[in-house]
């Protein structure tokens, strides 16, 4: 069984670039979040995708947009980078639309804007 | 307000000693599921346990345990006889409204040999 997987492991930007950060879904996982952990900090919610819809949102600004792929993938794109933006950003996979289930995460991309 | 609270931010002890880690929740749901998980210095989140609203039974598996109190709205964590491999941070969340997941802000747990 393949775990999580995310690309890229780090990443520098500049403020006001775009980001998109990338993740592989353990086999069979239909539902994916995304989290950002900023230093010293629990992570964050940032949404929920069920079959490619999102299914809930933390409170995050809409420059904060994902995707979800057929084949397991999503993406997670961040426009108009800012300072605070800089964090590590997990994804998470699992068997059901709903956080009540076990989570399995990936290793995480660690975004710098500078 | 969903809210988890880790009071504890650092740990530090010896190999072989008890630990235990407090996670205090707050919600109005009567539903909700609380978790803990690891977080070793690779970074990916390792689930430990989940326990739903309904089960205050308290679980053990290996040397690690578990004590809910709703009463108390508590969720902590032991470790007994601790090990140097258990050096990580550690994460209380709570899961609610069906797509919705607080996590506290952790404790870092240290193990000296």
């Amino acid at each position: 069984e393949t775990g999580v997987t995310q690309s890229p492991t780090h990443l520098i930007k500049t403020r006001g670039q775009q980001v998109t950060l990338r993740c592989s879904s353990q086999s069979g996982h239909n539902t994916v979040s995304w989290y950002q952990q900023a230093l010293g900090q629990g992570p964050q919610f940032i949404f929920q995708y069920y079959r490619e819809e999102e299914n809930g949102r933390g409170n995050f600004p809409p420059r904060f947009s994902g995707l979800q792929f057929p084949n397991y993938s999503s993406e997670l794109n961040v426009n108009a980078l800012e300072l605070d933006d800089s964090a590590l950003y997990l994804c998470a996979s699992s068997l059901a639309d709903s956080s009540y289930n076990e989570q399995f995460f990936g290793p995480g991309t660690r975004l710098t804007v500078l | 307000a969903q809210k988890v609270t880790q009071a504890q931010t650092e740990i530090s002890v010896v190999e072989k000693e008890d630990v235990t880690l407090d996670c205090v929740y707050e919600t109005r749901d009567t539903t909700y599921y609380l978790f803990w998980y690891k977080q070793p210095p690779s970074g990916e989140l390792v689930f430990l346990i989940r326990r739903n609203s309904f089960d205050e039974q308290n679980e053990i598996s290996g040397r690690y345990s578990w004590n809910f109190q709703k009463s108390t709205s508590s969720f902590n964590f032991t470790i007994t006889a601790s090990q140097v491999v258990d050096s990580a941070v550690y994460f209380c969340a709570l899961a609610y409204n069906n797509n919705d997941m607080r996590f506290g802000a952790g404790t870092r747990l240290t193990v000296k040999p």
